[in-house]
């Protein structure tokens, strides 16, 4: 399959961890986004990088979150001392330029903070 | 905010063909319309896209109204696997502005 492919696809953790996530973007893709979806919501925007360049960030990315692209090819997402107000589906997709330029997505990774 | 408003929900039959409406009475003249489907707990999946000229792929047909206020995504024959909450979405492909900005979508159920 050669999709966008997120690491986990669930995760569990107690209020106060750290969690990180993956993201493998499509191979000839050079840029990438992350999004947050809570229940009963649309997909919210968080970050964008477009090869190893972070060019956008959402207010909601708060201090604990931190994405990075070290080599412009998979990303991780991390969220630092979770809270229970973190627990939503993280989603990732990337789209390669064009005038058409269009976002596939991944499965997502579902984090359930207790 | 979404710059785009859909009904909240809508039934179809099986077998039928499902018109998904939305109004993007603001769009902009360089901004595409894009349909997503999301599955329950699954990723949200391209369905397709336009900017001025009516489009047809294997999934759907989108049909852009003349001043672009407007669009349907047409599902020809909706099976049980069709029902999704379908997100509209526009966008302008230029810049750095490249985020998707999600409305609630609307959930569509294909009855049997």
């Amino acid at each position: 399959d050669t999709g966008v492919s997120q690491n986990p696809r669930h995760k569990i953790t107690k209020r106060g961890q750290n969690v990180t996530f993956r993201c493998d973007p499509i191979s000839e893709h050079n840029r990438l986004y992350w999004y947050r979806q809570t229940l009963g919501q649309g997909p919210e925007f968080l970050t964008y990088f477009q090869n190893e360049a972070q060019l956008e960030k959402s207010r909601l990315l708060s201090d604990r979150f931190s994405a990075e692209r070290p080599k412009g090819s998979f990303s991780t997402l991390e969220i630092q001392r979770t809270e229970q107000g973190d627990s939503a589906m993280y989603l990732c997709a990337s789209s390669f330029p064009g005038p058409g330029e269009t976002q596939y997505f991944g499965p997502g990774t579902r984090l359930l903070v207790l | 905010d979404a710059k785009t408003t859909q009904p909240t929900s809508m039934d179809c039959a099986e077998g039928r063909a499902a018109n998904l409406p939305c109004n993007h009475s603001t769009i902009s003249g360089n901004e595409y319309v894009y349909w997503y489907r999301q599955i329950h707990s699954q990723g949200p999946q391209y369905i397709i896209h336009g900017l001025k000229n009516n489009e047809t792929n294997e999934m759907a047909s989108l049909i852009i109204t003349e001043d672009r206020k407007s669009s349907t995504l047409i599902l020809p024959h909706a099976t049980l696997r069709d029902t999704a909450v379908y997100y509209c979405i526009v966008r302008v492909n230029a810049g750095n502005n490249r985020k998707l900005i999600w409305g609630l979508g609307t959930s569509l159920a294909v009855n049997p």
